[in-house]
């Protein structure tokens, strides 16, 4: 059982489509992130939001906006993706930002750009 | 030197074996690190932290060398389940930094 909820598990999309990823935790953790992972790659990180507040941008293009409405949820939307944005999407909380917490993951969304 | 160093795998073992994976890192500040299991389409999943020189949870050792700045993942009488990816994660001043990860297959 995992105490980081994402939806959807599995998530098609055409490249003119506008969609959502949701992440939920309720273990009052104040740093939430998401990560973007490739096949025999390690875990990317994309965003990283403190106390709700966006912290960290990885260089991330603008097809991708999250949003932290509160301190339990996240999401990502999703705009004009393209293929090679085909990946799996994670989700991930700890304690606070920067501390010497573990990162807890979600079980993910399969994402396919088609 | 790369941020974080894991041994390139495959490795294959049979069941029972021990097998270790070391995992080295550059910014000596580096104050917690942790290992986690991956299997194939998943989510990472934390296994150990390690905050002082070790841990120890059933059949699993991490060890922590600050001199030579490496982290060890000793893994006893290997089971099939233990197949997976283990990554190692350096949180360096505040920074998670990821290994590439070290693929174990254990086999009958």
């Amino acid at each position: 059982d995992t105490e980081v909820t994402q939806t959807p598990k599995h998530l098609v999309m055409g490249m003119t489509n506008k969609k959502s990823l949701k992440c939920e935790q309720h273990m009052g953790h104040r740093a939430m992130y998401w990560y973007k992972q490739k096949a025999k790659k390690p875990p990317e990180l994309m965003f990283v939001y403190s106390y709700e507040k966006l912290s960290i941008n990885e260089s991330v293009p603008s097809r991708f906006s999250p949003e932290c409405p509160n301190s339990s949820l996240l999401n990502l939307h999703l705009h004009a993706l393209q293929p090679e944005d085909s990946a799996l999407y994670l989700c991930a909380s700890s304690r606070i930002q920067g501390d010497d917490s573990p990162l807890h993951f979600g079980n993910g969304t399969r994402l396919t750009v088609t | 030197r790369k941020e974080v160093e894991q041994d390139p795998g495959p490795f294959n073992v049979p069941e029972g074996a021990t097998v270790a994976f070391n995992c080295t890192y550059s910014n000596s500040a580096s104050q917690s690190f942790f290992w986690y299991r991956q299997d194939c389409r998943k989510e990472p999943k934390l296994l150990m932290s390690v905050y002082s020189s070790g841990n120890e949870d059933g059949r699993f050792t991490a060890q922590l060398n600050r001199a030579s700045q490496y982290i060890s993942l000793l893994i006893r009488d290997s089971k099939l389940s233990d197949s997976a990816t283990y990554l190692c994660v350096v949180n360096s001043v505040g920074n998670l930094i990821f290994g590439k990860g070290t693929k174990l297959s254990v086999k009958p």
